[in-house]
């Protein structure tokens, strides 16, 4: 397709359970960011990588998130041991230049932690 | 670190008139202001971004404008159609220093026909 397609749509986990969140940025993307956005409130920066390397991972929330990028394209979030305060929609975004533009969203994975 | 207020919350207008959103920033080295919207279920669509050597700019019905001293920028609609409506979140940026937009909480926008 041509834009951000991330999956699933809808994950439901029990507390404690590992999770993977799955992104496929629009080709040739160098740039891909990962964002938590909580009911109500405007998305917050999670990670950053330029092709394969992950830049920036100072808003990951825990060691428990764990985030990869091994080729450059798909990417993958892991949230280990999941807790009721991730649940949230996860949002990928990717763009074709490094640093600050134009951010191409997917439609988000939402998460529910029972 | 940055912080970005973005008000109102919520604003209801009349499908034809105008709608502005503000939203003030913190770090004076920012200087990258875009504004996005989001529709239900969907994720963030950017709809006009503005840099800060520049003090104005438009796109047919939206416009945004940024003044830097008082630190905050808004965003303008004219001639709302039943198709705005939807969540708006503004965001900020500096491009010498890292990756990370920080955004508003954003304004939910509803036009009534």
């Amino acid at each position: 397709g041509a834009g951000v397609s991330q999956s699933p749509r809808y994950k439901v986990a029990k507390r404690g359970q590992d999770v993977a969140l799955r992104c496929d940025p629009i080709s040739g993307h160098v740039s891909l960011f990962w964002y938590q956005q909580a009911l109500g409130q405007g998305p917050e920066f999670l990670t950053y990588f330029q092709n394969e390397a992950q830049l920036d991972k100072s808003g990951l929330p825990s060691d428990r998130f764990f985030a990869e990028r091994p080729e450059g394209s798909v990417s993958t979030l892991k949230i280990q041991r999941t807790q009721q305060e991730d649940s949230a929609v996860y949002l990928c975004a990717s763009s074709p230049i490094s640093g600050i533009g134009e951010l191409f969203f997917g439609e988000g994975s939402r998460l529910t932690v029972l | 670190g940055e912080n970005v207020e973005q008000h109102p919350s919520t604003l209801s207008v009349q499908e034809g008139d105008s709608a502005v959103i503000k939203c003030t920033y913190s770090d004076s080295a920012s200087n990258y202001f875009p504004w996005y919207k989001q529709e239900l279920g969907k994720g963030p669509q950017l709809i006009i971004d503005i840099r800060s050597n520049v003090g104005e700019k438009k796109d047919q019905r939206i416009a945004v404008t940024l003044n830097k001293t008082a630190k905050h920028f808004s965003l303008h609609i004219t001639e709302t159609q039943p198709e705005d409506s939807a969540v708006y979140f503004c965001a900020a940026a500096s491009t010498d220093s890292n990756y990370q937009l920080i955004w508003g909480a954003g304004t939910k926008l509803i036009i009534k026909p």
